[in-house]
């Protein structure tokens, strides 16, 4: 079964800065999606951004951008010019091309901003 | 505005007693999930379900039960059979191979 690891409970970033949050993943397939969602404390979960797993090149959303490295099996989050805002739980998550239903989600990474 | 509504957003339930989360949603979305929340974890997967009276079992579908009579309604049943129901459940909706869309939340309690 697929796995996904974010090996960082918590993270901490300077307002107007740089944040990068950490995710590696388990599968055999070779064909998937793979999500950051955040959760604000309101509890709500929004998607941030998305990846193809065929597609290179790394998708960007305004200041959220990833490091998707296939063969690594890695899917990294770089938040720029961080808001306060941004102060929230982030998932990632996999899912499967094979299985709409089969989504694997992480332990989270709870990032606090600094003013 | 489309989107997913959960209700009630607290519920307490008493020993012995079953609970029912409702989730509507009015997106048009085909499939419908229940995810339970626990503090340090990840979302784990309760039901699915991909039609209209047809459901599957997740990872963790003991002691709760589902239905799925209308296209825009999915509710979650946590029995008296769930020993440990405290948690935060999520309930989410998707079409095709598009992201999943979430609901608020319910946060479920033992009296």
């Amino acid at each position: 079964a697929q796995t996904v690891t974010q090996s960082q409970p918590e993270m901490s970033v300077q307002e107007a800065e740089t944040v990068t949050l950490s995710c590696t993943y388990d599968t055999s397939e070779s064909d998937y999606y793979l999500f950051w969602y955040k959760q604000p404390p309101s509890r709500q979960m929004i998607l941030v951004i998305r990846q193809e797993a065929y597609k290179q090149q790394n998708a960007t959303e305004n200041r959220f951008s990833v490091n998707f490295q296939k063969a690594a099996k890695s899917f990294s989050l770089k938040i720029s010019d961080s808001q306060l805002g941004d102060a929230a739980m982030y998932f990632c998550a996999y899912r499967s091309s094979y299985n709409n239903n089969d989504m694997r989600f992480g332990a989270g990474t709870r990032l606090t901003v600094k003013p | 505005d489309g989107g997913i509504t959960q209700s009630p957003k607290y519920l307490f339930r008493k020993e012995g007693q079953n609970v029912t989360l409702s989730c509507e949603q009015n997106l048009n979305h085909d499939a419908m999930y229940w995810y339970r929340q626990d503090p340090g974890q990840g979302l784990r997967l309760i039901y699915y379900s991909q039609i209209v009276n047809d459901f599957q079992k997740g990872d963790i579908a003991e002691g709760y039960s589902v239905s799925r009579e209308k296209k825009e309604s999915f509710p979650l049943t946590v029995t008296s059979a769930q020993k440990n129901p405290t948690a935060f459940y999520l309930c989410a909706s998707s079409i095709m191979m598009e992201p999943q869309h979430f609901g608020d939340g319910t946060r479920l309690s033992i009296l």
